[in-house]
């Protein structure tokens, strides 16, 4: 079983939905990281969290520490935030990140 | 520019070859890492280094080597490159609020 699970691993949604994707992870950890990568294309680092909630612009991103779960929300999707959405952890007692193997969004005009 | 700075963009080697992966960031991090990242596999950490001089193994360190001698640069050695390392590598360094990634490197051993 994978340390760092995601779901959905593929996901289509039309221009406008609020789009959830989640991540659950079975390590301690000192953070979580939100990555995008569009396709051929570079990673980005969208959100790192250890607590709560952070928003920035459509992308909203909350952990729960307690249930080792993760969401990213995106509201008002538009075409170009079709992209691998990556979910990340820092391991609690290590500097290395295990990463999940990613959720495909589409969105679809 | 401040990023990370990753060389080459794309490179075929033939079994048995050595090359190196460069990898530069300006932005003054400590940490820096190399991961790969292949189909169905997501990516995975080889190497990593949270210092000049200090380096430490990933979860795919076999096949290739790393050295930290400045805290700009990063380089990713394949000594004798085999078809199991045709793969896209990324390089990133971290600060404080998360990491930024090189544009990657995709790696055909042929």
């Amino acid at each position: 079983k994978n340390e760092v699970e995601q779901s959905p691993q593929n996901l289509t949604a039309q221009e406008g939905e609020f789009i959830t994707i989640n991540c659950s992870y079975s390590v301690g950890i000192s953070a979580l990281h939100w990555l995008q990568q569009h396709p051929g294309g570079g990673i980005v680092s969208l959100f790192m969290l250890s607590s709560g909630k952070k928003k920035h612009g459509r992308l909203i991103a909350t952990i729960n520490i307690q249930e080792k779960h993760s969401s990213l929300h995106i509201t008002a999707s538009h075409p170009r935030d079709s992209a691998v959405y990556i979910c990340a952890v820092h391991g609690g007692a290590t500097n290395k990140l295990i990463f999940g193997t990613g959720t495909l969004l589409a969105v679809q005009p | 520019n401040a990023g990370v700075t990753q060389t080459p963009k794309f490179q075929v080697l033939k079994t048995g070859q050595s090359m190196t992966l460069q990898c530069a960031q300006d932005m003054n991090h400590e940490y820096m890492s190399w991961y790969r990242q292949d189909p169905g596999m997501g990516l995975r950490l080889i190497h990593y280094s949270v210092g000049a001089g200090i380096t430490d193994q990933g979860e795919v360190p076999n096949g290739y080597n790393v050295s930290r001698s400045t805290t700009e640069d990063f380089p990713l050695r394949l000594l004798s490159a085999a078809p199991s390392q045709t793969s896209v590598y990324f390089c990133a360094s971290k600060q404080r609020y998360g990491y930024t990634f090189g544009s990657g490197t995709r790696l055909t051993v042929v």
